[in-house]
């Protein structure tokens, strides 16, 4: 079964850092390009980030760019993104989520997930 | 950027009736490969997306057959055949022809 777990979420100030973790289970992680999407609490959804199954290649939405950086950890089958000089409009449930394609191309077209983690909710507030 | 617009926002419908939902694409989702990249998610009450259906018409695994999804180039459409009460949530259309891809408002779906 596969498995998403996110934590590392809370409450930080404006300027401040989080950095959140996915820990994978129950499939290969390695063979796998992985997501973070993001959700204000009731609202729509975003793309934030995504890095290769091989970690070559990384893409960050504008929104994020220079602000937040995604990293994974075969070792740990593990995900992460690092979210620096954060800001109110982060405010957000981060998910963690699979790719559906088996060692796919980045940035060719045609990533969506198929499964996503519960998610961990991000705070920006003073 | 490729801007989704989904109609309508909101749909009540009678258990047993079906639904439709309209999924707009600013440009073309058609990739040069010669596959379109247009997805669909339910996110349930609290709980997360969850994929239904993959390039247009292709029903994830073990997502039922009253779910279908239809389309080409900008226009895309879910159908619900009969709604079930454990089909209320939201519905979001996706797409990842270029990044970064992008989805839908959603759209609602409640019981009567």
């Amino acid at each position: 079964e596969v498995q998403l777990v996110e934590s590392g979420g809370g409450v930080v100030q404006p300027g401040g850092s989080l950095r959140l973790s996915c820990a994978a289970s129950g499939f290969s992680f390695d063979d796998y390009t992985m997501y973070w999407v993001r959700q204000v609490p009731g609202k729509g959804l975003e793309w934030v980030s995504l890095i290769s199954w091989d970690g070559a290649t990384t893409f960050t939405a504008d929104s994020v760019k220079g602000r937040f950086t995604i990293s994974r950890d075969s070792s740990k089958n593990s995900l992460y993104l690092q979210m620096n000089s954060l800001r109110s409009e982060d405010t957000a449930l981060y998910y963690c989520a699979k790719d559906g394609r088996w060692i796919a191309g980045v940035a060719q077209g045609g990533d969506f997930f198929d499964y996503w983690g519960q998610g961990a909710l991000v705070t920006v507030s003073s | 950027d490729v801007v989704m617009t989904q109609t309508p926002l909101s749909l009540s419908v009678t258990p047993g009736q079906p639904a439709s939902i309209s999924c707009k694409s600013s440009q073309s989702l058609l990739h040069s490969d010669g596959k379109t990249y247009l997805y669909w998610y339910l996110q349930k009450p609290g709980q997360s997306p969850q994929l239904l259906i993959y390039e247009v018409s292709n029903r994830f695994s073990g997502v039922p057959d009253r779910f279908s999804g239809s389309g080409s180039g900008t226009d895309f459409t879910l159908k619900i055949s009969r709604v079930e009460a454990e089909d209320v949530g939201v519905y979001y259309c996706m797409q990842s022809v270029q990044l970064p891809g992008s989805f839908g408002q959603g759209t609602k779906v409640e019981i009567k």
